[in-house]
């Protein structure tokens, strides 16, 4: 199996800031690697996939990047509407996996 | 629009079975591959399983492996989740997604529905 670890697990930053998120898998995924933002009490949506393809109606604030084991999440100019817990999901394989998330704060 | 509405959570004693269902519409699941994932109460996603777009092929997370079952009607643009033998570490929101036609990015997710399991 492939393991997934995010870091940090926390992340205090204020509007207008530029953070970076990364993801490290335990073996090579290539770009098959997507963002999920979570906000409490909701259902996670997808941002980003293959690494760092932007899905329909997502900022350009958020930007994704890396290739094989190491991947980063940037948001720029940090919004109120951004403080949210981030998850990596690793799809090479079919039993996929995820980030221990993390939060935004 | 993709929409995913799940149902059949509730609360169950350890021990016992409940069966999830995901209604889809906007979308044949019959060429998407279909995931559940669950979310303990504070804690993080968690991949439960997955089914291949014709159904033929199943995969489970090894801590259910033997205990829930994946399956789906296509003409119903239903997903089910078969769970058996619960126990309190099962307590979850299970939320189902969709997939692409060959992978388990997960592109649509459903809102979720809560599974507790407690005597």
């Amino acid at each position: 199996d492939i393991q997934m670890t995010q870091s940090p697990s926390t992340l205090s930053a204020v509007v207008g800031d530029r953070v970076t998120i990364t993801c490290r898998a335990s073996h090579s995924i290539d770009t098959w690697l997507a963002w999920h933002q979570q906000k409490p009490g909701k259902a996670p949506k997808v941002l980003i996939s293959e690494a760092s393809r932007l899905r329909s109606g997502v900022s350009s604030r958020f930007s994704g990047g890396g290739s094989g084991t190491e991947f980063t999440l940037t948001i720029s100019n940090l919004q109120p509407d951004d403080f949210a817990t981030y998850y990596c999901q690793q799809y090479k394989t079919f039993s996929t996996s995820f980030g221990q998330g993390t939060k935004l704060e | 629009e993709v929409q995913l509405l799940e149902s059949g959570g509730g609360l169950i004693q350890p021990g016992g079975s409940l069966r999830l269902s995901c209604a889809v519409s906007g979308a044949t699941i019959t060429s998407s591959v279909m995931s559940w994932v669950r979310q303990p109460p504070g804690r993080g996603l968690e991949w439960v399983s997955s089914i291949s777009g014709t159904g033929t092929r199943t995969y489970y997370a090894d801590s259910v492996k033997g205990r829930l079952t994946i399956s789906k009607d296509g003409s119903k643009s239903t997903l089910f989740l078969h769970m058996d033998r619960l126990r309190a570490d099962d307590t979850a929101v299970y939320y189902c997604g969709k997939g692409t036609a060959a992978s388990t990015l997960i592109t649509a997710w459903g809102q979720g529905t809560l599974v507790t399991v407690s005597s």
